[in-house]
């Protein structure tokens, strides 16, 4: 069965540091998520990114933060300049179609924990 | 005020009991997901549902539209089935899932 993958599995960075981190969606799937979840906290929206541009982010997805599909199968999270703020599990999430009038499911990545120190 | 509520926050059963996880919601939404989250963090869907009842073994799920609220129930629980519940929602006219706090279920044999 298809999957959503996601590399590496642990990030452990130091902080002012770049990171990138790096997903794989379902190769059939249009619609690309970022979410991350502080130890502890509810998972959060990050962005969503439809044919090659951003097509929603949240307040956490500030400057610091950017995304980018390179190759057509690779799907990444940039984060600039990393603060200890920014620990925390990044899932990568994908769907068949779009999320807006008829919505499809979301399958969703194993997860980056990132750890910044 | 959370969009999304989830009760209880624990839930501790022995081995076969009928579990029941609420979700409500005070938004407009397009769709629910159900997700579990085992303890390695990884997330796995396993409902999504926009009205009426969904089932997948001993699983099942529904929702009510009007009064903002959705069950998961499993039958004949098992230890197996020990692992962090998560609602989420899909805001009407938006593209972001939002979560609740999650139940986190444990099954003692």
């Amino acid at each position: 069965e298809p999957e959503v993958t996601q590399t590496p599995s642990h990030q452990v960075t130091q902080m002012g540091q770049e990171v990138i981190l790096r997903c794989v969606p379902i190769s059939n799937h249009l619609y690309f998520y970022w979410y991350r979840q502080i130890l502890g906290q509810k998972v959060e929206f990050l962005v969503s990114f439809y044919n090659n541009e951003i097509s929603e982010k949240s307040e956490i997805f500030d400057d610091q933060f950017s995304v980018e599909r390179p190759d057509g199968s690779n799907f990444t999270l940039k984060i600039r300049s990393t603060k200890l703020e920014d620990s925390a599990m990044y899932f990568c999430a994908s769907s068949v179609g779009p999320g807006q009038g008829v919505t499809y499911e979301q399958y969703f990545g194993p997860g980056t924990r990132l750890t910044v120190t | 005020k959370n969009e999304v509520e989830q009760s209880p926050q624990n839930l501790t059963a022995q081995e076969g009991e009928f579990i029941t996880i609420n979700c409500s919601y005070s938004v407009g939404i397009s769709a629910l997901h159900w997700l579990q989250q085992h303890p390695g963090g990884g997330i796995v869907s396993l409902f999504m549902l926009s009205s009426g009842k969904k089932k997948h073994g001993r699983l099942i799920a529904t929702i009510n539209i009007q009064e903002k609220h959705s069950s998961l129930h499993i039958t004949a629980s098992h230890p197996r089935d020990s692992a962090v519940y998560i609602c989420a929602v899909w805001l009407g006219g938006s593209e972001k899932l939002v979560f609740g706090k999650g139940t986190k279920l444990t099954v003692n044999p």
